[in-house]
């Protein structure tokens, strides 16, 4: 099974920060990562799809870059509506791991 | 609107069994594949398993083979997750995702809070 590790697992910032979030997968999966952002007591949002494609509807601030094993996402200006726990996933084949998620909190 | 609504949250004993449903509407049910995530309670998302409505053709994380069933009525654009026996550790949130052509799972349920307790 492939295995997901994200970076940091808390994540301290403030409003319009950089923020960058990494991905790491224990064997090559091509660009098939997805982004996700959960807020608490919400299901969690498609943020980015195919490691840099941005799922329509999601701000422009938000973004994804990686392939094969190295992933990373990037916030460009964190606004208050951005802190929020966000998670990968690999998608190869048919299976679907997640990573174990990343809290972004205010500083 | 495209979405996917899930039945209501469950209170359950250790060893009752259970199925809960997802239904989908605003697209063709048959031709996406519908996914099961965990998320215990203060925890992560765990993929669970995936099936194709229009063939029933599922495929299982390891982790949850043998301990779950999900399966598909395309007839009544249904997927359901169902337990023979639940354990406390079941307790958790369970949501249904739609796979978008490619992979990524872009239309969430809403949840549906399983709560296992003596």
């Amino acid at each position: 099974d492939i295995q997901m590790t994200q970076s940091p697992s808390t994540l301290s910032a403030s409003v319009g920060d950089r923020v960058t979030v990494t991905c790491r997968a224990s064997q090559s999966i091509s660009s098939w990562l997805a982004w996700y952002q959960q807020k608490p007591g919400k299901a969690p949002k498609l943020l980015i799809y195919k490691a840099s494609s941005l799922e329509s509807g999601v701000p422009s601030r938000f973004s994804g870059s990686g392939s094969g094993t190295e992933f990373t996402l990037t916030i460009s200006s964190l606004q208050p509506d951005d802190f929020a726990t966000y998670y990968c996933q690999q998608y190869n084949s048919y299976s679907g791991t997640f990573g174990q998620g990343t809290k972004v909190e205010i500083k | 609107e495209v979405q996917l609504v899930q039945s209501g949250a469950e209170v359950k004993k250790p060893g009752e069994s259970l199925k809960i449903s997802c239904k989908g509407s605003g697209y063709s049910f048959s031709t996406y594949w519908i996914g099961w995530v965990r998320q215990m309670p203060g925890k992560g998302l765990e993929w669970m398993g995936i099936i194709y409505p229009g063939d029933s053709d599922t495929r299982y994380s390891p982790s949850f083979q043998g301990q779950v069933t999900i399966s598909a009525d395309k007839s009544n654009s249904t997927a359901y997750l169902q337990w023979s026996s639940l354990k406390a550790s079941d307790t958790a949130m369970y949501y249904c995702v739609r796979r978008k052509q490619g992979g990524a799972f872009d239309i969430w349920g809403q949840g549906t809070m399983v709560t296992v307790s003596s």
